[in-house]
C-alpha cells in the first residue's frame, strides 16, 4: 500500500479483555516495528521486526504483551488482560530494511476503562 | 546512556522562522529524524538526514548537523499557523541489539500566532 495502515484507529475495552491491534506495513518493507505513545512515558520502542530474523522483544513491558508477523508482511499486536495503564496511542513503522527510512501509521488509540 | 533531548515549547509569529534544536547521544547513528504531529494523529515523517551530511534542506525546511557536538536542528522557513504541531527529534540505534531501534526527544510543541 502507498502507507503503513493500522486498524482499529480507536479501541475502547474494558479492564482484563483482550486486544488485538493490527498493522499492514508498507508493501516491500521487511523491518516493521511497534511503538506506543502515551502521556506519562513518551515514545517507547515496543518491538521490532525483521524479515525472518527473530524479533527484538526488549521493549514489550509485560509479558501480557506479544507480537507476530505473518508471511513477513502484516503484524499483530496483542495485549492480553488489559490494565488501565495500557491505556495509550499504539503506532506500527516500518522501513526497508535496517538501514531503511522509517515511516509510521496514523496509530491505534486504546483505551481501557 | 541513550537520550535525545529537545525544549519543551517555543512560539513564533507567522511569517517568522522557527528553530526547533536537538542533542542526541549516539555518535553511530545512521539517520536522524524530524517527526511532526498534529493533534490526533500519528508521526508524520518531515524530513531526514544521512549521519554523513552536514546539512539537508528541503523548500522551507533545512535540517544542520553537527557531530562533534552532537546537534541537530529544524528550521522551518516562513512559519505558517499550519506548522503548529508537535515536532519530534529521534536518533536510531545500533549494535547487535538495537538495530534500527528509534530513540525520541520528548517533543518541542511548536505555536505559530497570526
Amino acid at each position: 500500500g502507498a502507507g503503513v495502515s493500522q486498524s482499529p484507529s480507536n479501541k475502547v475495552t474494558e479492564k482484563g479483555k483482550d486486544v488485538e491491534l493490527r498493522c499492514d506495513p508498507i508493501s516491500g518493507h521487511t523491518a516493521l516495528y511497534w511503538y506506543r505513545q502515551s502521556l506519562g512515558q513518551g515514545l517507547e520502542f515496543l518491538i521490532y521486526f525483521q524479515g525472518n530474523s527473530a524479533p527484538d522483544k526488549s521493549g514489550l513491558p509485560s509479558d501480557r504483551f506479544s507480537a507476530e508477523r505473518t508471511g513477513g508482511s502484516v503484524s499483530t499486536l496483542t495485549i492480553q488482560r488489559t490494565q488501565q495503564e495500557d491505556s495509550a496511542v499504539y503506532l506500527c513503522a516500518s522501513s526497508l530494511g535496517l538501514a531503511g527510512v522509517i515511516f509510521f501509521g496514523p496509530g491505534t488509540r486504546l483505551t481501557v476503562l | 546512556g541513550e537520550d535525545v533531548e529537545q525544549s519543551l515549547f517555543l512560539s513564533v509569529r507567522e511569517g517568522d522562522s522557527s528553530v526547533i534544536n536537538c542533542t542526541y547521544t549516539d555518535s553511530s547513528s545512521t539517520y536522524l529524524y524530524w517527526y511532526k504531529q498534529e493533534p490526533g494523529a500519528g508521526l508524520q515523517l518531515l524530513t531526514y538526514i544521512f549521519s554523513n551530511m552536514d546539512m539537508k534542506q528541503d523548500q522551507r525546511l533545512t535540517v544542520l548537523l553537527n557531530k562533534k557536538d552532537k546537534h541537530l536542528s529544524l528550521r522551518i522557513a516562513d512559519t505558517q499557523t499550519g506548522d503548529s504541531a508537535i515536532y519530534f527529534c529521534a536518533e536510531t540505534l545500533h549494535g547487535s541489539s538495537n538495530t534500527g531501534k528509534l530513540i525520541f526527544g520528548q517533543g518541542t510543541t511548536l505555536q505559530v500566532k497570526p
